[in-house]
């Protein structure tokens, strides 16, 4: 079955500094990666996705991500982080079978100005 | 504007009763899923379905229970036999079974009096 690990609870940035959230995997074929964010109390939106080819992938608001087969990682990343980022960020997984997704357990992003 | 809605937006169950989540969908999607977030914890699947008229078991299934009579909804009922129900619920929808988007709806939140 897969898994998801998103090893950072809570993240500090200062607006304007760079921004990595990671996120590892644990699944027996090829999986297929999403990462969303959430504001409190609101629904998640999609940020990027990665299905296949070119392992670096581009999302909304200046995010992407980076696939690492060999380090079953799919980091999410960003230049300069604004205080609107100030969000939960989910890492999740899928198998084909299903549609089924397993995510993370989020990271929380505060953003000091 | 297509998109997912679910309503109420906060509902309040009493001991012992049963409670009623509803999520709307105008995508023309044909899989629509539930989960259920708990602090810390990322979504958890509840019910997911995947054409009219059926539907399977998530991870966390027991004390509720679905029904997809109609394309554009999947509504979820929070039984009494849910010991813990206090959590943020959201509902999704994706296109077809396989390597699919889910896009999700704005979320209901449970409490229990």
């Amino acid at each position: 079955a897969q898994s998801v690990t998103q090893p950072d609870i809570h993240i500090t940035v200062s607006e304007g500094a760079s921004l990595e959230l990671r996120c590892n995997y644990s699944y027996g074929a090829t999986p297929y990666l999403f990462w969303y964010v959430q504001s409190p109390g609101q629904g998640l939106q999609l940020l990027l996705k990665y299905f296949s080819g070119d392992t670096l992938v581009q999302g909304i608001k200046g995010f992407e991500a980076e696939f690492k087969r060999s380090q079953s990682s799919f980091n999410l990343r960003k230049p300069s982080v604004h205080w609107s980022d100030a969000a939960e960020y989910f890492c999740a997984v899928g198998a084909s079978y299903g549609n089924k997704l397993v995510f993370g357990a989020g990271t929380i992003l505060r953003v000091k100005s | 504007d297509g998109g997912i809605t679910q309503s109420p937006k906060y509902l309040f169950r009493k001991e012992g009763q049963n409670v009623t989540l509803s999520c709307e969908q105008n995508l023309n999607h044909d899989a629509m899923y539930w989960y259920r977030q708990d602090p810390g914890q990322g979504l958890r699947l509840i019910y997911y379905s995947q054409i009219v008229n059926d539907f399977q078991k998530g991870d966390i299934a027991e004390g509720y229970s679905v029904s997809r009579e109609k394309k554009e909804s999947f509504p979820l009922t929070v039984t009494s036999a849910q010991k813990n129900p206090t959590a943020f619920y959201l509902c999704a929808s994706s296109e077809g079974q396989g390597r699919e988007t889910q896009y999700f709806g704005p979320g209901t939140r449970l409490l229990v009096l």
